[in-house]
Order: C-alpha cells, then structure tokens, then sequence
C-alpha cells in the first residue's frame, strides 16, 4: 500500500532556530497536506498543496509540492515556544484517502 | 463555533464490554471519518462515510462497526473490545468536494483491560 516517510521523527532546537522537516513517498500524491497536533488536541491543518511545484507559506511557515509529486517539505523559520507539537504530513492519492505520515515531534528550548 | 466533538474524551473499559465512541459536527459536512493514532503508526483511518447512509472501509476496520444516520453524527462503535484496541481516536469531518479539508475533534483515548 502507500506509505510516506516522514523525517526526522524528532527535532530538539533552540528558540529562533529555523526547521525544516519533509515527507517523501514512492507513490505519486495529487494533495500535500501538513499538520499540527498539539498535546491533547487533535490535528489542525496548518498548509494545503493541491499543485506539483506549488510554494506556499503561512506566516513563519512554508512548504512545497515537490515536482515529482512524491515528496513535500514543511519549513518553520525563527521558532517560538509554541511551535512546540507534532507535526504530520499527509498525501492524497488517486483514490481520494488520505495517508499520513508518522510525525515530527518538535521541541523548542526558550 | 465551528467544531468536531467527540464523547466521552477518556474511557477505560475491559475486553468485551460492547462501547460506542460519539462524533458530532456543527458544520453540516456530507464526509466523516475516524481514525486511530499509536505511537510510531501515525493516523490510520478506520471508517468514512461520504454522506448520510454510506459507509466505507478505511485500512484498519476490523472490530470496528460505524453508522451515519443523521449528517451531523458518526458514532464509533466497538462491539467486543480488545487490548490491542486501546489507542487515541480521532473523528474528522469536511464538506464534500476538491479542495476541502479536514477538520478533526479533540481525540478519545481508550483503554482496553
């Protein structure tokens, strides 16, 4: 079945550091998607990507479709105390169901 | 305000003991979906349901059963839970169509003795 890869599985930086983290996959995904949990809560979408090369950001925060459409990138510049969480990438297939991938636990010292 | 919710939030049970998991949605989406999240696996979805009276597999159904009745709920339902069923669960509702995306409720975390 489709399966991404998400790396690094965990990052432990100093405030104002920048992040970067991404998904790749052998299959081909229509839809990027990425993702934050915070503790107890559930995942609130952070970015969309809907197109192979598309750059978007959200404030301090941008990702990228890859052109091959089987990897993504989520960078996070000049971190703060509450980038804190986990963070999860998410491609949509062909068949409409979303995977997901493992997550990337960020912890960020003050 | 717009929102998924989810009951109860914590429940610890014992194999067996049949338990339902309510989700509910203010937001009149046609999609549903539950999903599980365990250390290592990330979130795989148990079931979805595309509008009112459809129902479908996702990758982990099995010991699961779900019904959609009415728009606005989706309940989980464990007809004879097991161990390996404890896991922190996710109801996620959208509107149908491209370009919509997830909006997922606050978890329930199961217990199963």
């Amino acid at each position: 079945g489709q399966q991404l890869n998400q790396s690094p599985q965990s990052m432990f930086i100093q405030e104002g550091e920048d992040v970067s983290m991404n998904c790749t996959s052998s299959s081909i995904f229509n839809t990027w998607l990425w993702y934050k949990q915070d503790p107890g809560e559930g995942p609130v979408l952070l970015i969309a990507l809907y197109k192979a090369g598309e750059l978007t950001s959200n404030g301090r925060l941008t990702a990228q479709f890859g052109i091959t459409r089987k990897d993504s990138f989520l960078n996070i510049s000049a971190s703060i105390p509450s980038d804190v969480g986990i963070y999860f990438c998410a491609g949509r297939g062909s068949q409409g169901n979303l995977i997901f991938g493992k997550g990337t636990k960020l912890s960020v010292k003050p | 305000e717009a929102q998924v919710t989810q009951n109860p939030r914590y429940l610890i049970t014992v194999t067996g003991k049949k338990l339902t998991v309510t989700c509910s949605q203010n937001m009149n989406h046609e999609y549903m979906s539950w999903y599980r999240q365990d250390p290592g696996l990330g979130l795989r979805q148990i079931y979805y349901s595309m509008n009112v009276e459809v129902t479908d597999k996702g990758d982990v159904p099995e010991g699961y059963k779900v019904s959609r009745k009415e728009k606005r709920n989706f309940p989980l339902i464990l007809e004879s839970p097991s161990p390996n069923q404890t896991s922190l669960y996710f109801c996620a509702s959208k509107r149908a169509g491209g370009h919509n995306e997830q909006f997922f409720g606050p978890g329930t975390r199961l217990t199963v003795l």
